[in-house]
């Protein structure tokens, strides 16, 4: 499931700190926002999403903010681990049920 | 596992072959999706099925054949591939027109065109 050869743009954190991760979205009318994982060998997997009518949803360990002046979206894990290494997208649904998938960012965890 | 699985997980076929990717969902989802994922892009949706019906080809080559003889699976047909379309194919679901829950992927064929 890696995006062997995609340039990602990396992250690389120290375990037990914390990870911010960016996105930005395109489209002003995407009503709905997901985070995705993606660890090498599998598919996405979902993490967390929120509503264009929310600024802030929690999870366990992480959080996403949305930004709609801006249009960003941020993804935050708390004391990260190696188990948290891989590929996150985000996505926006803004035109029915059909997501729109960003890059993604390869978040590596030193031990 | 997720609920959605994709066989084969990996698959190498020569230009001429024909060869079919299927997926199978138990999460009771009524829409079903092919994705691609290539090394240099980012995923790329190529078919959608909602309650077995077609209603988004994302202007895919005809070499690329979708079929979904039911809400539970979904099948893509390869025939006269190029070696540019070796890439990582996922397939996946979610609950109808409004998600709650957003997809739900499989674990992907990694196809190779040789």
């Amino acid at each position: 499931g890696e995006s062997v050869g995609l340039h990602l743009p990396t992250l690389s954190v120290q375990e037990g700190d914390n990870s911010i991760i960016n996105c930005a979205y395109s489209n002003s009318a995407s009503d709905y926002f997901i985070w995705y994982k993606q660890e090498s060998g599998k598919g996405p997997q979902f993490i967390i999403d929120i509503r264009s009518n929310m600024d802030k949803r929690q999870g366990q360990r992480v959080t996403v903010l949305l930004n709609k002046t801006v249009k960003h979206l941020s993804l935050q894990i708390a004391a990260t681990q190696p188990g948290d290494s891989a590929v996150y997208f985000c996505a926006e649904n803004n035109a029915g049920n059909m997501l729109t998938f960003g890059g993604g960012t390869r978040l590596m965890v030193k031990p | 596992e997720t609920g959605v699985t994709q066989t084969p997980r990996h698959l190498v076929m020569g230009m001429t072959n024909k060869k079919s990717l299927k997926c199978e969902q138990h999460l009771g989802h009524n829409a079903m999706y092919w994705y691609k994922q290539s090394a240099k892009k980012p995923l790329e949706l190529m078919f959608v099925y909602n309650f077995k019906e077609q209603t988004e080809n994302n202007s895919v080559p005809s070499r690329f054949s979708p079929e979904c003889p039911n809400s539970s699976h979904l099948f893509l047909h390869l025939h006269t591939l190029q070696p540019e379309d070796s890439a990582l194919y996922l397939c996946a679901s979610s609950q109808g027109q409004a998600p709650n829950y957003g997809y739900t992927f499989g674990s992907g064929t990694r196809l190779t065109v040789v």
